[in-house]
C-alpha cells in the first residue's frame, strides 16, 4: 500500500528546534518529488517546501533560512528540520508526494506542531 | 509568487444541488491548477488535475475547467459525503506552490 506517515510533532518554545519524518511505503521517496503542506489551526494550507528527485530544495519565503528539508534514502523517510521557531510556525504539517502531473497525490495524515511558552 | 484567489469563501447548499466554486491566479498558469477536498481532521484528497483531469477513485460528479487565470470546480449533484473545505493549488511554479484560501461547502 501507498502510503506516508509523519511524526516528530510536539510542544516547543519559541527558538526552539524539531525534526519531522515522513516514512514513505509502497513507492521510493528519492524518485519522486517530495513536499511538505502546513495547516495553522482554523485556517488554509501552505505550501512549506519541496525536494526534487535531483535533491535540489526550496522554500516558502516564512521559513527560508530556518527550515532544511531532506530524505534519508536507505530509510525512504523525508525529514524537516525545523530550527528557530516562532508561534506563527503552529500548525499540522503534512508531508505529501508530488506526482508527475505536479499534484499532490498521496499525503500523510499530519504531524501537529505547537511553538509556545 | 502567484497569488491563488478562491470564491466564495464559503456557501449553503443541498444535497443534489450544482455547487461550482471559483479559482484566480494573479497570473496565467496554463493547466497547472489542482484541486483537493478536505474534511475535518483529516489529510487533503487530491481531486483534479491539470486542470480538468479527474483522479483516479474520484466520483464523476466532480468536474474542473479553466486555464490561464480562471479556474472553476464544478460539482454536479452535491452528495452528503461532498460537505468538506476544496482548495485550489497552482502547480506552475513547483519551487514555490501556492493554495487558494478555500471554500467550506455546508449544508443548508
Amino acid at each position: 500500500e501507498v502510503q506516508l506517515v509523519e511524526s516528530g510533532g510536539g510542544l516547543v518554545q519559541p527558538g526552539g528546534s524539531l525534526r519531522l519524518s515522513c516514512a514513505a511505503s509502497g513507492f521510493t521517496v528519492s524518485s519522486n518529488y517530495m513536499s511538505w503542506v502546513r495547516q495553522a489551526p482554523g485556517k488554509g494550507l501552505e505550501w512549506v517546501s519541496v525536494i526534487y528527485s535531483g535533491g535540489s530544495t526550496y522554500y516558502a519565503d516564512s521559513v527560508k533560512g530556518r527550515f532544511t528539508i531532506s530524505r534519508d534514502n536507505s530509510k525512504n523517510t523525508l525529514y524537516l528540520q525545523m530550527n528557530s521557531l516562532r508561534a506563527e510556525d503552529t500548525a499540522v504539517y503534512y508531508c505529501a508526494r508530488v506526482a508527475t502531473n505536479d499534484a499532490f497525490d498521496i499525503w500523510g495524515q499530519g504531524t501537529m506542531v505547537t511553538v509556545s511558552s | 509568487d502567484i497569488q491563488m484567489t478562491q470564491s466564495p469563501s464559503s456557501l449553503s447548499a443541498s444535497v443534489g444541488d450544482r455547487v461550482t466554486i471559483t479559482c484566480r491566479a494573479s497570473q496565467s498558469i496554463s493547466s497547472y491548477l489542482n484541486w483537493y477536498q478536505q474534511k475535518p481532521g483529516k489529510a487533503p484528497k487530491l481531486l483534479i488535475y491539470a486542470a480538468s483531469s479527474l483522479q483516479s477513485g474520484v466520483p464523476s460528479r466532480f468536474s474542473g475547467s479553466g486555464s490561464g487565470t480562471d479556474f472553476t470546480l464544478t460539482i454536479s449533484s452535491l452528495q452528503p459525503e461532498d460537505f468538506a473545505t476544496y482548495y485550489c493549488q497552482q502547480s506552475y511554479s513547483t519551487l514555490q506552490s501556492t493554495f487558494g484560501g478555500g471554500t467550506k461547502v455546508e449544508i443548508k
